[in-house]
């Protein structure tokens, strides 16, 4: 099945500090993907719709100027945690791929310290 | 807005149990459903979905799903649970009108040897 790389698995920062996280999709070329962060033992819940070529729809309670999303490329959509602090500590996934069969990320751990 | 409520959180059973894990949704419309599967360390994969026709359908591995549209339910089942079984088990919906998949909160499936 079509494959979807997320990276980095884990990271590590300091509060106040900016994170990105990329979003590849391998073998298909997706016009969309979506971001998702999971609080633990919370359900995934959908931050955003990153469009390629165009502005990420973002979910509503979801601070666009916090997490900045940019799909570039059609393989490619990151994630930017800007600022962060410690409550944005979280697991973030990443999928691409149409309603008949959504492919995921591995997910980014991030850790705000 | 559509919800998703998984009711158990945690299940643990032995192998060649019966396994069924619940999942209600709220959204009155026309839906897709699925269930993902997310093994330790691996991507969210797909376990099977429903779209239409048959309410019973089959997905890999042995599981099962039933769709009661009154009930607004789509519970999984397997007859005889695996070891290997041992995941986190993810119920989601999809408006047809749309691309966007709720998910909910999970259950974490342990299967004692």
């Amino acid at each position: 099945g079509a494959v979807v790389s997320q990276h980095p698995s884990r990271v590590i920062c300091k509060s106040g500090t900016s994170v990105k996280i990329e979003c590849r999709s391998l073998d298909f070329q997706a016009t969309t993907m979506f971001w998702y962060r999971q609080f633990p033992k919370q359900s995934l819940m959908l931050m955003a719709t990153s469009n390629e070529g165009s502005k990420a729809t973002y979910e509503q309670g979801v601070e666009k100027d916090k997490f900045l999303i940019n799909h570039a490329s059609l393989t490619l959509s990151t994630l930017t945690v800007t600022s962060a602090h410690p409550e944005d500590s979280s697991f973030y996934i990443c999928s691409a791929g149409g309603v008949t069969e959504a492919f995921f990320g591995q997910g980014t751990r991030l850790t705000v310290v | 807005a559509q919800s998703v409520s998984q009711h158990n959180h945690h299940v643990i059973l032995s192998e060649a149990a019966s396994l069924e894990l619940g999942c209600n949704y709220s959204y009155g419309g026309t839906v897709n459903l699925f269930w993902y599967v997310q093994y330790p360390g691996q991507h969210l994969q797909l376990l099977l979905k429903y779209f239409s026709g048959d309410p019973l359908v089959k997905g890999i591995k042995g599981f099962e799903a039933e769709f009661i549209k009154s009930k607004f339910s789509f519970n999984l089942r397997k007859p005889s649970v695996q070891w290997s079984d041992t995941a986190e088990y993810f119920c989601a919906v999809n408006e047809r009108r749309d691309d966007k998949i709720i998910f909910g909160k999970g259950t974490r499936l342990h299967i004692l040897p």
